[in-house]
């Protein structure tokens, strides 16, 4: 799996849209980008994913550049309940295989 | 529909003392990993399961570390005998059978101190 790179730690004012971006340079064609979120003394959980396309679910939209180079999760109105550390995952589709963690973007949501 | 469940969530041990986890993952799903989460990094997986098979333990220490996934519904981890370096929180997560889109269910966790 390709690697990723995040910046260590954001803020973000309750409200409004938080932006954390996401470098996968090495991205392979078959490869899809996943977010995962990890509230404290929680397990990991799933946000989104996606190929080349953008992507939006109840949770957050996803922009994936047009090289697949990087991307960037979006959640348009940040609460308190959004602290936590994101993860950015590439992986290809239909694959069993572990997931590949890095350390990824503490973001902090202050009022 | 319920979560991964884990037991305990929290366990303090001396160390050489042998402790053990278990995980029920959500109805359904063949695959099941366990992962170990350091102090401030990201998960790692330590063992993978398709059905009862362990199809990926490559990064399970064996001297000490053993799991089991019997009739390929719930698993145990266990550790014998403890060091302070397993102190970590240790998760079980699950996925949906591989030809449906794939995301892993990750349980809470049971985090580990040995003292």
């Amino acid at each position: 799996d390709a690697k990723t790179t995040q910046p260590p730690s954001m803020d973000c004012a309750e409200g409004r849209a938080a932006n954390l971006p996401c470098n996968h340079s090495t991205i392979s064609g078959n490869e899809y980008v996943y977010w995962y979120r990890q509230i404290h003394s929680q397990g990991p959980q799933y946000i989104i994913h996606g190929l080349k396309n953008n992507e939006t679910n109840e949770m957050a939209s996803l922009i994936i550049t047009e090289d697949r180079k990087s991307s960037t999760l979006i959640l348009p109105h940040a609460t308190l309940r959004d602290t936590a550390v994101y993860y950015c995952i590439v992986r290809a589709l239909y694959n069993t295989d572990k997931l590949i963690f890095g350390t990824g973007t503490r973001l902090q949501v202050f009022p | 529909e319920a979560g991964v469940v884990q037991s305990p969530r929290y366990k303090i041990i001396e160390k050489k003392q042998p402790v053990a986890f278990w995980c029920n993952p959500i109805s359904g799903h063949n695959t099941l990993y366990w992962y170990r989460q350091n102090l401030g990094q990201g998960p790692e997986l330590l063992i993978r399961y398709e059905n009862e098979e362990a199809v990926d333990d490559s990064q399970l220490p064996k001297d000490r570390f053993s799991a089991e996934r019997l009739k390929g519904v719930d698993s145990t981890l266990k550790i014998q005998p403890a060091e302070l370096g397993d102190s970590a929180v240790y998760l079980c997560a699950s996925s949906p059978d591989f030809q449906r889109e794939i995301t892993q269910y990750f349980g809470p966790g049971t985090r580990l101190t040995v003292l």
